[in-house]
């Protein structure tokens, strides 16, 4: 079975552009978790769907958008970019809908913001 | 800010000696889940206890929990070199949590052969 797949795996943008980061979850795992890690503050929470439904969300400014699809494939979307948006982004899936589900996480994509 | 606090933040050894972690975490949780990442890579699930266990095994990994100190460790028996990786620790925070899992800073464990 394949495992989580992102694209691309490594973005360079300049200040003021947006981006859109792509994830596939595991086949037959319909939510999809997305986070952001920095050296300085580690592994964040960004937000949760199932089912194209937004069911969790972290504190992120509003310029941190996600969607998903009937596939469960699902986009996060980062408009005008701050430097400070330099990081490693994760999506992860999960098979069960509630608590006790293992995270699985693709290999990231790495934005550079110059 | 990081719910869990993780001790050592590095940690270096030799092969086939013992490594142990510790996490805190601050408040209740359902579940906690520890995660290994190798460098620039995602994050591989390792384990998982729930709050009603207080020690679990899978392969050379034992995890405990206290639930009243609101702690963990994580063991690696006899360490391979494959096992250099940053180790990390996750809660839930009780309630409903749909995905979101608060992470520790992270144990840096290197295996020397």
């Amino acid at each position: 079975k394949a495992g989580v797949t992102q694209t691309p795996r490594y973005l360079i943008k300049t200040r003021g552009q947006q981006v859109t980061l792509s994830c596939s979850p595991i086949s037959g795992h319909r939510s999809v978790s997305w986070y952001q890690q920095t050296p300085g503050q580690g592994l964040q929470f960004l937000f949760e769907y199932f089912s194209e439904t937004q069911r969790n969300k972290g504190n992120f400014p509003g310029r941190f958008s996600g969607r998903q699809f009937s596939n469960s494939r699902s986009e996060m979307n980062v408009s005008t970019l701050e430097l400070g948006d330099s990081a490693l982004y994760l999506c992860a899936s999960s098979r069960l809908q509630g608590q006790n589900s293992p995270l699985h996480f693709g290999n990231g994509t790495r934005l550079t913001v110059t | 800010s990081q719910q869990g606090e993780e001790d050592p933040q590095a940690l270096s050894i030799q092969e086939g000696e013992n490594a142990t972690m510790n996490c805190s975490y601050k408040t209740s949780i359902n579940n906690l889940q520890w995660y290994r990442q190798n460098s620039g890579r995602g994050l591989v699930h390792l384990i998982l206890i729930r709050s009603n266990e207080r020690e679990k095994h899978s392969g050379r990994l034992r995890v405990t929990l206290d639930t009243s100190k609101k702690s963990s460790s994580l063991l690696i028996t006899a360490s391979r070199a494959a096992d250099t990786a940053s180790y990390f620790c996750a809660t839930d925070g009780g309630g409903t949590s749909y995905g979101k899992l608060t992470f520790g800073q992270g144990t840096i464990l290197t295996v020397h052969p």
